[in-house]
């Protein structure tokens, strides 16, 4: 069964408003999860590190202040995009990590944002 | 950047054939994996390697790494049209579990 689950599958919302996408680790508890970001037909770019309890950290050219995250518990970590705008139309996937292990993440199935 | 590359960048096979796909990647490590992802879904964890293995099988799947030459493959045998995907290597940052993913091979099998 899934071990990391999104939320929603997909959005759409006007340009300007915020979207907030939630991860769920349903397995086990993740004191870390990732952000990733995938456009169309390319890679994943890791976005941030999402850390239980404390402020996330934020790659390299990646707005702390446009992709705000929250690490409430050890089972949800959410995105929220502000103020989006189209080029934040991307796919957007989490990911987390036993708490033992050679380092094997799980994926979530992903949120498919469009900003219109 | 410090993503890795990925070639080919796509491959189109027969059904019943071997598909095989490389990674090269820039820094030292001490595993790395390999990951599908079916169109506009996540991703599928495949296998990991350790960088003191040379060959990891895992049913039709068989990956090598050459950690001489910072690369590693993935060879799908006897393929199907299920396996129609991209496939992803990934590689640690040093000391640290974020992971930097290659460009990726998309695959198509022909039925």
């Amino acid at each position: 069964g899934a071990v990391v689950s999104q939320h929603p599958s997909w959005v759409i919302c006007k340009s300007g408003t915020s979207v907030k996408i939630e991860c769920r680790s349903l397995d086990f508890q993740a004191t870390t999860m990732f952000w990733y970001r995938q456009f169309p037909k390319q890679s994943l770019m890791l976005m941030a590190t999402s850390n239980e309890g404390s402020k996330a950290t934020y790659e390299q050219g990646v707005e702390k202040d446009k992709f705000l995250i929250n690490h409430a518990s050890l089972t949800l970590s959410t995105l929220t995009v502000t103020s989006a705008h189209p080029e934040d139309s991307s796919f957007y996937i989490c990911s987390t990590r036993p708490p033992a292990g050679d380092g094997e993440q799980y994926f979530g199935p992903g949120t498919r944002l469009t900003v219109t | 950047s410090q993503q890795g590359e990925e070639d080919p960048q796509a491959l189109s096979i027969q059904e019943g054939e071997n598909a095989t796909m490389n990674c090269s990647y820039k820094t030292s490590i001490n595993n790395l994996q390999w990951y599908r992802q079916n169109s506009g879904r996540g991703l599928v964890h495949l296998i990991l390697i350790r960088s003191n293995e040379r060959e990891k099988h895992s049913g039709r799947l068989r990956v090598t790494l050459d950690t001489s030459k910072k690369s590693s493959s993935l060879l799908i045998t006897a393929s199907r049209a299920a396996d129609t995907a991209s496939y992803f290597c990934a590689t640690p940052t040093s000391g640290t579990y974020k992971y930097i993913f290659g460009t990726g091979t998309r695959l198509k099998v022909l039925a």
